[in-house]
Formats: C-alpha cells, structure tokens, sequence
C-alpha cells in the first residue's frame, strides 16, 4: 500500500524557517517525481514544487522561488521543503504528492498533509 | 505560466441528476489534464487522468473529456457521497497549475 506521511509543521513566526518532511513507502520512491502542493484556510489547491527521481531537476511556483528547497533521500525513501522567510501567506496545509509518468504525470497519491502557520 | 478556469466555481444539484464541470485551459495542454475530488478535511483524490482514462478504484459514473484547451468532468448519476470539491489540474508544464475548484452541494 502507497502511503505518504508528513511531518514537520507547526507554528513559525514571520521570517522563520521549517523544514518539512514526508517518509514514503509501498512503492519504488527512487523511480518517481515528488511534488508538494499547498493549501490555505478555506481556499484552492495550489502546486508549489516538483522534484524529479534523482533529485537532479526542480521546478518552482513563483510565489516561493528563492525561499524554498524541494529535496530527496531516496536512501531514506524521504521528500523534503526547507521553507526559510516564511511570510503570513505560506500559512497552509502542505501534501506531499507522488506523481505518475504512466497516468500523465498526474499526482496519484496524497499525504494526509501537514499544517504550516506562520504568525507572530 | 498556463492559467485554468473552472466553470461553474459553485453548483447545487440533486441526487440522481447528470452534472458537467467545464475547465478551460490558457493554452493548449494536449490531454495532460487530470481531475480531482476533495471532501472537507481530507486529501484530495485523483478520479481522471490524460482527460479521459478513470483512475482505478474510481466509479465509471464518472468521465472525462476534451483535449487541447476545453475540457469537461462528467457525473452521470450524482450519488450522496459525491457531494464535495472538484479541481482541474495541467501536468503539461511547470507550474503545474490548479483550477479554482468547483464546489458540489446538494440542493
């Protein structure tokens, strides 16, 4: 069975820095793009990063270009967001999100998320 | 970065009824357009991949269509369970880009 489970959120004040995690198991971790999606209170998906399998090459939405870090252990079977100058608007769930090259690069497994809030 | 437009953002329908949820694509994105369902607290959960093959597990009520840039969900026969939030999503190009979402509820 495929599951995604992250850890690592919590409360940060404005201009702090966390570092998400998400341990995967039930599938070949090494063989998959991983990407994080976020979600604030009440509001829309929304796709924040992607790593491909080797951890080689990374895509950014522009929101957090140049503040967060997508990483990989495929060793530990372990995605990472290193997420420094956290603003007020990061404040959202994150899922760590497995996706498929054989469904379309669609994102087929969901963590059950992880809760960033960032106040003072 | 390509822009998706879901139409409508809110719909109220009844058990039984035949419900369409359109998404529109800035660009054309081919058929590398996915849908999803989300229930309040929960995850969301991949229903259609590449517009038109059903994810497994996924009831055959519902379908996809559409390539290039118009795209439609199509629920044939709403069951109680069906009742949530719809997303577009494109995995032509980074950013992967979300629609709005399409808020199902019951009439």
């Amino acid at each position: 069975e495929v599951q995604l489970v992250e850890s690592g959120g919590g409360l940060v004040q404005p201009g702090g820095s966390l570092r998400l995690s998400c341990a995967a198991s039930g599938f070949t971790f090494s063989s998959y793009w991983m990407h994080w999606v976020r979600q604030a209170p009440g509001k829309g998906l929304v796709w924040v990063s992607r790593l491909n399998s080797d951890g080689s090459g990374t895509n950014y939405a522009d929101s957090v270009k140049g503040r967060f870090t997508i990483s990989r252990d495929n060793a530990q079977n372990t995605l990472f967001l290193q997420m420094n100058s956290l603003r007020a608007e990061d404040t959202a769930v994150y899922y760590c999100v497995r996706a498929d090259a054989a469904a379309g690069r669609a994102l087929d497994y969901w963590g059950q998320g992880t809760l960033v809030t960032v106040s003072s | 970065d390509i822009q998706m437009t879901q139409s409508p953002s809110s719909l109220s329908a009844s058990v039984g009824d035949r419900v369409t949820i359109t998404c529109r694509a800035s660009q054309s994105i081919s058929s590398y357009l996915n849908w999803y369902q989300q229930k309040p607290g929960k995850a969301p959960k991949l229903l259609i991949y590449a517009a038109s093959s059903l994810q497994s597990g996924v009831p055959s009520r519902f379908s996809g269509s559409g390539s290039g840039t118009d795209f439609t969900l199509t629920i044939s026969s709403l069951q109680p369970e069906d009742f949530a939030t719809y997303y577009c999503q494109q995995s032509y190009s980074s950013p992967r880009t979300f629609g709005q979402g399409t808020k199902l509820e019951i009439k």
